[in-house]
């Protein structure tokens, strides 16, 4: 099974201060069709997860566009630009290239 | 908009059989993928399984293969997880979600309990 590890466990942020967390797989994500199925999630206390980008750097509607997605190979990285209170939650990187698909650990974020 | 409603969850003791359904609107359930997912209390999630638009493409993660069946029925929007043999460590919450691979709606999940 491909290994989604993600790094931080734990982001404690100041808020309107920049915030990263990275994903790293164990495994290259191209599928046949060219395209990198590396998804990202953002869980808030008590609800459902909700995708904010897909495919490596495709930020969904809606998602505000402090949030941004970028990487390559098996180095994948979430960034928001300035942290909001609404940011806090888990976020959880997810590959949909190799099944069976895999999520990392979750990162959560929190207000310093 | 997609609005996807996870319903069956309930408390079941270990060995026993459960039908979660998920009642789709808002898009043509019958372009799509569906997907079952589940996170068990206060820790990750896990991909269980996926079906296609037609039902002929099947998959499940082997922590249930045997065991749950997933299908659809077209006409009422509705996908279904046959959840038989339950055990302990099958307590989660289960979400359903659209598009395998993407997951770009989710449902707000169903609670299923495992205990004697």
């Amino acid at each position: 099974d491909v290994v989604m590890t993600q790094s931080p466990l734990s982001l404690p942020v100041t808020l309107g201060q920049p915030a990263s967390i990275s994903c790293r797989s164990s495994q290259t994500l191209v599928y046949s069709n060219g395209r990198i199925y590396l998804n990202w999630f953002q869980q808030r206390p008590g609800h459902s997860p909700r995708r904010l980008i897909y495919e490596v750097s495709n930020r969904d509607s809606g998602v505000p566009d402090r949030f941004s997605g970028s990487g390559s190979g098996t180095d994948f990285t979430l960034q928001i630009s300035r942290v909001e209170a609404e940011d806090v939650g888990v976020y959880y990187c997810m590959q949909g290239t190799h099944w069976p698909f895999t999520f990392g650990g979750g990162t959560k974020v929190e207000i310093k | 908009q997609v609005h996807l409603v996870d319903s069956g969850g309930g408390l079941v003791k270990p060995g026993g059989s459960l039908r979660l359904s998920c009642e789709a609107s808002g898009f043509t359930f019958t372009d799509y993928y569906m997907n079952w997912i589940r996170q068990a209390p206060g820790k990750g999630l896990e991909y269980l399984s996926y079906i296609s638009q037609s039902g002929s493409d099947i998959i499940y993660a082997d922590s249930v293969k045997g065991r749950f069946t997933i299908s659809r029925d077209n006409a009422k929007n509705t996908v279904y997880l046959q959840m038989n043999s339950l055990r302990a460590e099958d307590t989660a919450v289960y979400y359903c979600a659209k598009t395998a691979r993407l997951l770009d709606s989710w449902g707000r999940g169903t609670l299923v309990t495992v205990s004697s």
